[in-house]
């Protein structure tokens, strides 16, 4: 089983509605992460996580809120999508190792299409 | 955030090493290189990363300039499933603050068979 899993993989909405994507693992890990990726372009951190009572915005938050329901639960939602958010969301998470944050490991990705 | 500049493409072929280069003049003295690679329709996936010296792992082999300002990813024998964009990101040691990975457009290497 995958460690970082991530529902839906696909979904296709409208103008205005309310989505949640959301994100599970088994790794253990404290730090969670949600990105976004658009065509041709690299990786954009939406939000991030320490713990669940630590909720951060990272690069690109409006528009987005996320909620931290358990250490192995991370979920993101649009409140009221519109076609720009149209994009690959990933989510990620990585934890501490001899007193440093190392790699995250990145889930297989939600492909959101807003109409 | 300390920018990298990486080459928009590559192409090698299958069977031979690859070596691919990343500048980050930038650099602070506590930032680490970290290397990701993106194949098609996955995930990001962690491939290496160092702070001074040269690493060594079962995927790749990364170079560090003594000055730190550029490194270099090694494959040391490139596979047709080693085609993928790859990205070179800096990283604060504990991912204080603005936690997260910086991804710029990345390097998309293409094998040739």
């Amino acid at each position: 089983d995958a460690d970082v899993t991530q529902t839906p993989r696909n979904r296709i909405t409208k103008t205005g509605k309310r989505i949640m994507l959301e994100c599970s693992q088994t790794k253990g890990h404290d730090r969670m992460y949600w990105y976004r990726q658009d065509p041709g372009l690299g990786l954009r951190l939406i939000y991030y996580s320490f713990d669940v009572k630590d909720i951060n915005k990272g690069e690109i938050s409006d528009g987005y809120s996320v909620s931290r329901q358990a250490q192995a639960k991370f979920s993101l939602s649009l409140e009221s999508a519109i076609p720009n958010q149209t994009a690959l969301y990933f989510c990620a998470t990585s934890d501490l190792r001899d007193g440093v944050y190392n790699e995250q490991f990145f889930g297989p990705g939600t492909r959101l299409t807003v109409l | 955030d300390a920018k990298t500049t990486q080459p928009n493409s590559m192409e090698s072929n299958e069977e031979e090493p690859v070596h691919l280069p990343c500048n980050h003049s930038t650099i602070s003295g506590t930032d680490y290189i970290h290397w990701y690679r993106q194949l098609p329709s996955q995930g990001p996936e962690y491939v290496i990363h160092g702070l001074t010296s040269n690493v060594n792992n079962r995927m790749a082999s990364l170079a560090i300039a003594e000055d730190r300002k550029s490194s270099t990813l090694i494959l040391h024998r490139a596979t047709l499933r080693d085609a993928a964009v790859y990205y070179c990101i800096l990283r604060e040691p504990s991912g204080g603050g603005a936690d997260g990975l910086t991804f710029g457009k990345g390097t998309h290497l293409i094998i040739q068979p």
